[in-house]
């Protein structure tokens, strides 16, 4: 399998449960991100791990847990969600090499719906 | 800090008319440009990028897009629009944050939706 992976594609959850979405990247890159779009809002960055290492948080609430065990699979670990957490969670991958700036390669997303 | 501005959050044409989307950035730091696109229930899929070099760029599905710093933009184009370029199409800007790396972080613009009519 080639590029970025997402599973589950689709996920219905309650605001009192316990689920995780998963990322792999097959493209040997050292970066990874979760990105959330809502309707109507631009997509918003919110987390970048670099190298396996978390450089970026952009202010997510805690119920937002991410992992990256290795430079090639991410969580978001998801819990006590809210309604308007309901969005296209996309993740991406890129080559990050000092002084150069690379295209990130993102996965289908997971359609999370939280009732 | 950057910054994205797609002007027209819905674009029609007509099949085999001019395509024509509007991008203006803002960087601090010269910037890094791309053109996604992204059908229903899809990722997003690069459509072309602009690094450093020709200004004019050619990307997938006949789209090319042209730098032009001194009006800050990056708008995209097609000469002739196909049913399927109906999608919703997004620019982004990368850059260097003030710790001088970047790590490929994207600052999208809010999206423009593209429709084509027969």
């Amino acid at each position: 399998e080639t590029g970025v992976t997402q599973t589950p594609r689709h996920l219905v959850m309650g605001m009192t449960n316990k689920k995780s979405l998963k990322c792999e990247q097959h493209l040997g890159h050292n970066a990874m991100y979760w990105y959330k779009q809502s309707a109507k809002k631009p997509l918003e960055l919110m987390f970048v791990y670099s190298l396996e290492e978390r450089v970026e948080n952009n202010s997510v609430p805690s119920r937002f847990s991410p992992e990256c065990p290795n430079s090639s699979h991410l969580f978001l670990h998801l819990h006590t969600l809210q309604p308007e957490d309901s969005a296209l969670y996309l993740c991406a991958s890129s080559q990050f090499v000092l002084g150069k700036n690379t295209e990130a390669f993102f996965g289908q997303g997971t359609r999370l719906t939280v009732v | 800090a950057q910054s994205v501005t797609q002007l027209g959050s819905h674009v029609s044409v007509s099949e085999g008319a001019l395509v024509l989307l509007r991008c203006n950035y803002s960087s601090s730091v010269p910037p890094y440009l791309f053109w996604y696109v992204q059908y229903p229930n899809q990722g997003l899929q690069l459509l072309l990028k602009y690094t450093t070099g020709a200004t004019l760029v050619k990307g997938i599905n006949g789209f090319e897009a042209e730098f032009k710093k001194s009006e800050t933009s990056f708008h995209l184009t097609k000469p002739s629009a196909h049913m399927s370029d109906a999608a919703e199409y997004f620019c982004a800007v990368s850059g260097w944050n003030a710790g001088g790396t970047s790590y490929g972080k994207l600052t999208f613009g809010q999206g423009t939706i593209l429709t084509v009519h027969p």
